[in-house]
């Protein structure tokens, strides 16, 4: 069975930074495309953004453009989001998803991000 | 205002048929298009409950039936049991935003 853990959150100044982590393990990473969704507190789910299988494509919600990165290691088996020049509105628990062709066959637990001055 | 549209809420007695619906447009829920629906209850991550419209995997029971019409689509779960008391999802590919997009999510209660 997929294991996806999640890591990195925590609470965070607006216009500051924070990088999280999803550690997979249990399949072969390297061969699927990964997202991040978020789901801020009492609200549905937004998905923020996706990378291929190898890293070469990554795609992105018009919401985090430009202020969101997000990367992998497959020699760690690990997926990353630096999230930087954070606002209020991405205060949210942020899910790690094995890609499926677009649709989300396994999640992590999930991480909260708590922006706030 | 989520792209796709969905109930706020239903409801059902144990036992009874439920049905949640989904609406797009052409750009997501149309011809070519994949809706997925995700079960998520209270406190826990989401779980995919269909996925290509109509498919479950492996361990979802066969009370839950996926389907889609045009634009829209359906999640119907029959035999409601208490358990089936959580926020429900469908989610497709939005061409015109590039993006994935997913309903505003449906409470049911039983």
């Amino acid at each position: 069975e997929v294991h996806l853990l999640e890591s990195g959150g925590g609470f965070v100044q607006p216009g500051g930074s924070l990088r999280l982590s999803c550690a997979a393990s249990r399949f072969t990473f390297s061969s699927y495309g990964m997202s991040w969704v978020r789901q801020a507190p009492g609200k549905g789910l937004e998905w923020v953004s996706k990378i291929s299988g190898g890293g070469g494509s990554r795609y992105y919600a018009d919401s985090v453009k430009g202020r969101f990165t997000i990367s992998r290691d497959n020699s760690k088996n690990t997926l990353y989001l630096q999230m930087n020049s954070l606002r209020a509105e991405d205060t949210a628990v942020y899910y790690c998803a094995k890609d499926d062709s677009y649709y989300f066959e396994s999640w992590g637990q999930g991480t909260l991000v708590t922006v706030s001055s | 205002q989520s792209v796709l549209t969905q109930p706020p809420s239903v409801s059902g007695a144990p036992g009874q048929r439920v049905t949640i619906s989904c609406t797009g447009s052409s750009s997501n829920i149309g011809p070519g298009y994949h809706v997925h629906w995700y079960q998520q209850l209270p406190g826990t991550a989401p779980k995919l409950l269909i996925y290509g419209n109509t498919n479950r995997p492996s361990g979802v029971p066969d009370r839950f039936s996926g389907s889609k019409s045009g634009t829209s689509a359906s999640l119907a779960i029959n035999g409601l049991q208490a358990e089936d008391e959580a926020d429900y999802y469908c989610q497709s590919y939005d061409s015109s935003l590039s993006g994935v997009v997913f309903g505003g999510g449906t409470k049911l209660t039983v």
